[in-house]
């Protein structure tokens, strides 16, 4: 069964950083590419990052290039996301998604989530 | 302002059909595959429709997605009080290098 594990959430002041780490389990991750996608309270679904299996390709949204960073360790099954210099508008559930397997797929093809963990971002 | 527009809200019977729709360009929906995810209340999104209109694993049959031109539909047939949820549609951009979601839709079943 596969299963995606987030955590690293909490409260964190504006122009600080946090770490999310996301540990997978029933695939290997390594074979997979990753997305993080992002949920404001009350508000609709928002894609952040995407990572290749191999970790050759990333691609980041617009609001947060240059300020968060993903990456993957393979070896543990793990996927992270580095976010520095945040804002109180980063605050949102951010869930770690794997992109479905196959020559075909494009990072848009997400088949499974995570259950999220929650950032919140204030003074 | 979401790249893949859908309404906000649909509402229907029990027992009824219900479609929600989800525009996008020649970027997006025109040239990669749409996914469809519901949403229930307090909850992680959960793949129903794949590839334009395979239906997931484990997805009642009640579920369909279509895929025209840059447009993509989502039907649900005999609806059930369980199928009050968000729904969003997600596709690959080329031009913005991003995935895109729709703004998502509100299902409330009467």
């Amino acid at each position: 069964e596969v299963q995606l594990v987030e955590s690293g959430g909490g409260l964190i002041q504006p122009g600080g950083s946090l770490r999310l780490a996301c540990v997978a389990s029933g695939f290997t991750s390594g074979s997979y590419s990753m997305n993080w996608v992002r949920q404001a309270p009350g508000r609709g679904l928002e894609w952040v990052a995407y990572i290749s299996s191999s970790s050759g390709i990333m691609h980041y949204a617009d609001s947060v290039k240059g300020r968060f960073t993903i990456s993957k360790d393979n070896a543990k099954n793990a996927l992270h996301l580095q976010m520095n210099s945040l804002r109180v508008e980063d605050t949102a559930v951010y869930y770690c998604a794997r992109v479905r397997g196959g020559i075909a797929a494009t990072p848009g093809d997400i088949d499974y989530w995570g259950q999220g963990t929650l950032v919140t971002v204030s003074s | 302002q979401s790249v893949l527009t859908q309404p906000p809200s649909v509402s229907e019977a029990p027992r009824q059909r219900v479609t929600i729709s989800c525009s996008g360009s020649s970027s997006n929906i025109g040239r990669n595959a749409v996914n469809w995810y519901q949403q229930l209340p307090g909850k992680a999104p959960k793949l129903l429709i794949y590839y334009d209109d395979l239906l997931a694993s484990g997805v009642s049959v009640r579920f369909s997605g279509s895929k025209s031109g840059t447009s993509a539909s989502l039907a649900i047939s005999g609806l059930q009080s369980e199928d009050g949820a968000d729904y969003y549609c997600a596709a690959w951009d080329d031009s913005l290098k991003a995935v895109v979601f729709g703004g998502g839709t509100r299902l409330t079943v009467l």
